[in-house]
């Protein structure tokens, strides 16, 4: 069975502290590992997704990386609008979507 | 581009009453996804439909709970019987198949409660 990993469930940031955030996962044929942001009351939105080991991806803040067994998004030089609970999701060969619980994410200015 | 909507964006219910959740996908968009997210937790999914056509259902998925998307386009939700475990935010979620980053466009969800 499929599983997602992440942590730390919760992470806490002075504004402009950088840090990253990890996702292992366990699953058989990946086809994507993908990356969401979640505000309170919303929706999950997407951010990244990665095919294979050694690929990178940025935008703005943020950049997502991938190995064989775990992704990591790092956050630098935070602000406090990147505050939200960061989701991270695997596609298999069966066509849905795996998530982790996520972390939350607090950015203090 | 409208985004996925879902209606209604609350559900107050007692026990044993029956519910039932819409969605619109985006437009284009052949797949639709149906997940459930409890607080604090990921989302974990309950099914999907490429077209009209019901792919996959959670194995862990009570018989209570049944979903369709009759012409492709639209989809709903439905429990019967509700349980106070089944108070949880229904999250939906579209996608074009296939797309090189295959994201999933998520509505803002409907959020239950079981009295």
């Amino acid at each position: 069975e499929d599983q997602v990993t992440q942590s730390p469930e919760a992470l806490r940031l002075q504004e402009g502290e950088s840090s990253s955030l990890n996702c292992s996962y366990t699953v058989s044929g990946l086809r994507g590992l993908f990356w969401y942001r979640q505000d309170p009351g919303k929706g999950p939105e997407f951010l990244f997704t990665l095919y294979s080991a050694g690929e990178e991806k940025e935008k703005e803040r943020l950049k997502a990386t991938l190995t064989k067994k775990e992704s990591f998004l790092h956050i630098t030089a935070p602000k406090p609008e990147d505050s939200a609970t960061y989701l991270c999701a695997v596609n298999t060969n069966a066509g849905k979507s795996t998530f982790g619980d996520g972390t939350t994410l607090t950015v203090k200015p | 581009d409208t985004g996925v909507s879902q209606d209604p964006r609350h559900k107050i219910t007692k026990r044993g009453q029956n519910v039932t959740f819409r969605c619109d996908p985006i437009s284009e968009h052949n797949r639709l996804y149906w997940y459930r997210q409890t607080l604090g937790q990921g989302p974990e999914f309950l099914t999907y439909f490429q077209n009209e056509a019901q792919l996959e259902k959670s194995r862990l998925l009570s018989d209570r709970f049944s979903a369709e998307r009759p012409k492709g386009s639209f989809s709903t939700l439905e429990i019967q019987r509700t349980e106070q475990g089944d108070s949880a935010m229904y999250l939906c979620a579209s996608s074009l198949v296939p797309t090189p980053d295959e994201k999933l466009f998520f509505g803002s969800g409907t959020q239950l409660s079981v009295l």
